[in-house]
């Protein structure tokens, strides 16, 4: 079965720092990788999205960047945080061609400081 | 661009009754997706139903089904016999059948509240 991993579940960063959030998944390839961050009390905004090895799409001009470099993992990075940054941040996945939906990892929680 | 809004921020819901969520979507598609997604506290995100846009029955899933109404763009989630584990945000999602387009875009959400 195919399973998808997200850390760190939270992490507290000082305004400036890096940041770096992994996501994995396993049991399936090519998957579709997603990243959304959701502020509280929010909906989920789309930020990144990955349809193949160092193909990704940006969806919202910020202060982020995502990478991808194997099939199933997909990272997403800040070289120096703003207090704005702060959210909940979840990874996601979906398969190229059989199926529509997407499986969620269990989220970060990220509070810039 | 395709949009989906939930115009309830907020519902509860007496336990064992029915409830109703609305969502509304904007697209000049015609193969698309529809979704709803559960959030419980815990922040996991769950899907609760799905439904192709070609096929003209609604979707159920036990004690939850949609009212999907093409022409007006609009997809409603009801649940049936509320139960208390019910409680939690729900996300209406929208997803293009464009091979190509992987997009998921979700709702703003509705927060669920279920009374004892």
């Amino acid at each position: 079965s195919q399973t998808i991993h997200q850390w760190p579940a939270t992490l507290v960063q000082p305004v400036g720092s890096p940041l770096s959030l992994e996501c994995t998944v396993e049991g399936t390839s090519n998957p579709n990788l997603y990243w959304y961050r959701q502020a509280a009390g929010r909906g989920l905004q789309l930020l990144f999205y990955s349809v193949g090895i160092g193909q990704i799409s940006s969806e919202v001009p910020q202060n982020l960047s995502a990478s991808r470099p194997q099939d199933r993992q997909f990272i997403l990075s800040s070289k120096k945080l703003l207090l704005s940054d702060s959210g909940f941040y979840l990874c996601a996945w979906s398969h190229r061609v059989f199926s529509t939906e997407a499986f969620f990892g269990q989220g970060t929680r990220l509070t810039v400081v | 661009a395709q949009t989906v809004t939930q115009s309830q921020p907020e519902m509860s819901v007496q336990e064992a009754e029915t409830v109703t969520l609305s969502c509304t979507y904007d697209t000049s598609e015609s193969d698309y997706y529809l979704f709803w997604y559960k959030q419980p506290p815990s922040r996991q995100m769950i899907l609760v139903i799905r439904q192709e846009a070609y096929k003209q029955q609604n979707a159920t899933e036990n004690r939850f089904s949609v009212n999907f109404q093409k022409a007006a763009k609009s997809f409603s989630l009801k649940i049936s016999d509320s139960q208390l584990g019910d409680a939690a945000m729900y996300f209406c999602a929208y997803r293009s059948g464009i091979q190509g387009a992987q997009k998921l875009v979700f709702g703003q959400g509705t927060r669920l509240t279920i009374n004892p």
